[in-house]
């Protein structure tokens, strides 16, 4: 079965310091991986996804993952964090076989100013 | 529409009670998702829609829960006898192409309140 794991419920961050949001995943074979945030009284929006190559993928707002197969991780990174990415981040995967994400408890980032 | 739009935007109903949230997805997206997100919570996988058909219906709960997507365009998540634990922010998505590849939209969720 597939299940993601998020191991931290918070990551506090300054203004301008990178920043780290951990993941970890256990799906049969080759996964999808995907991350979303969530704003305050808004819907999940779509970051970024792995699907294949490149190890390293790029998103929006300056995100970027590294999807680690031996380790099975997907972290999540941003070189220099801005206030305005306090928000929950979600972390998702899909196997290969099917459609079915599953995502994980989430992160609240808080980025102090 | 521009995105993903669940009607009601909040819901509060008594035990017992039977209620209908629906989702219309963006137009031309043929998968169709329904999740609920307790508070705390990543959002749980309830059922996926890959046009009429419910191609996985693992996530629902129990009998209680029911969804349909006659035309395969909007859907709705029918719940009876409503019990308290069903509170929660129940959310659709949907995602253009047949392959597992393409990311979901979400929309703003239902918020179901059981009192």
């Amino acid at each position: 079965a597939q299940s993601v794991a998020q191991p931290e419920d918070q990551v506090n961050v300054a203004e301008g310091n990178p920043l780290t949001v951990k993941c970890t995943y256990s799906v049969s074979g080759n996964p999808y991986l995907f991350w979303y945030v969530q704003y305050p009284n808004r819907g999940l929006q779509f970051l970024l996804k792995y699907i294949t190559g490149d190890n390293l993928v790029k998103g929006s707002y300056g995100f970027e993952a590294e999807f680690n197969k031996s380790q099975t991780s997907f972290h999540l990174k941003k070189p220099s964090a801005l206030v305005s990415d306090s928000a929950l981040y979600f972390c998702a995967v899909r196997d290969l076989r099917g459609f079915k994400t599953i995502f994980g408890a989430g992160t609240r980032l808080f980025v102090k100013a | 529409g521009a995105g993903v739009s669940q009607t009601p935007s909040n819901k509060v109903t008594e035990k017992g009670k039977y209620v209908e949230l629906r989702c219309d997805p963006i137009s031309g997206h043929t998968a169709l998702y329904w999740y609920r997100q307790s508070l705390g919570q990543g959002p749980e996988f309830l059922i996926y829609f890959q046009g009429t058909g419910a191609a996985d219906d693992s996530g629902l709960p129990n009998d209680r829960f029911f969804a349909v997507r006659p035309e395969g365009s909007v859907s709705t998540l029918k719940i009876q006898r409503t019990e308290r634990g069903d509170s929660a922010v129940y959310l659709c998505a949907s995602s253009l192409v047949r392959t597992g590849r393409t990311e979901a939209f979400f929309g703003q969720g239902t918020r179901l309140t059981v009192v």
